[in-house]
């Protein structure tokens, strides 16, 4: 059964430092996300991202943050100066399409800042 | 703003009972879909259940369903014939657009 990867596991990383965290979607799938996760807090929505370009993005996704689609397979969330807040763990999701289909959520990658 | 409030932040039940997870959201659209997602320790996201706000019909998917009162907002799930490898942290979300909307989550605890 296809699933959503993503890669690494757990990145431990130091304040001021760039990140950039990697899915892979469902190949037929055609709409991306990030989410996030604080430890012990609920998931919260980070961007979406459909033909290209950023479709809806929340007031987390500030411009420390950028997401891109370098090929036909990865889906790249870039965090350019991170800060200890940004501890989470990061979800990627898929779909195959927007409202009425399931977002398909990869494995997560915990990422620590020190 | 949606809002989804899980009012239960910690449940129990034993193996091969029943349980149902309460969950009450708050949305100004008419069209839009509801999710059950279940996040074992592993913290994985896995898809549980899903209900369209338009159907009448409650979901059903093998030992889980829900309970969807569209007029009072309400999505609760019930497992039937609890098992140990249920035991996960459930997240109900509603969809409108792009993204989800979670909830605080349930913790359910399956003793054997």
């Amino acid at each position: 059964e296809p699933e959503v990867t993503q890669t690494p596991s757990h990145q431990v990383t130091q304040m001021g430092q760039e990140v950039i965290l990697r899915c892979v979607p469902i190949s037929n799938h055609l709409y991306f996300y990030w989410y996030r996760q604080i430890l012990g807090q609920k998931v919260e929505f980070l961007v979406s991202f459909y033909n290209n370009e950023i479709s809806e993005k929340s007031e987390i996704f500030d411009d420390q943050f950028s997401v891109e689609r370098p090929d036909g397979s990865n889906f790249t969330l870039k965090i350019r100066s991170t800060k200890l807040e940004d501890s989470a763990m990061y979800f990627c999701a898929s779909s195959l399409g927007q409202v009425t289909y399931e977002q398909y959520f990869g494995p997560g990658t915990r990422l620590t800042v020190t | 703003a949606q809002t989804v409030t899980q009012s239960q932040p910690e449940m129990s039940v034993q193996e091969a009972e029943t349980v149902t997870l309460s969950c009450t959201y708050d949305t100004s659209e008419n069209n839009y879909y509801l999710f059950w997602y279940k996040q074992p320790p592993s913290r994985q996201m896995i898809l549980v259940i899903r209900q369209e706000a338009y159907k009448q019909q409650n979901a059903t998917e093998n030992r889980f369903s829900v309970n969807f009162q569209k007029a009072a907002k309400s999505f609760s799930l019930k497992i039937s014939d609890s098992q140990l490898g249920d035991t996960a942290m459930y997240f109900c979300a509603p969809r409108t657009g792009d993204k989800l909307i979670f909830g605080t989550g349930t913790r359910l605890q399956v003793f054997p």
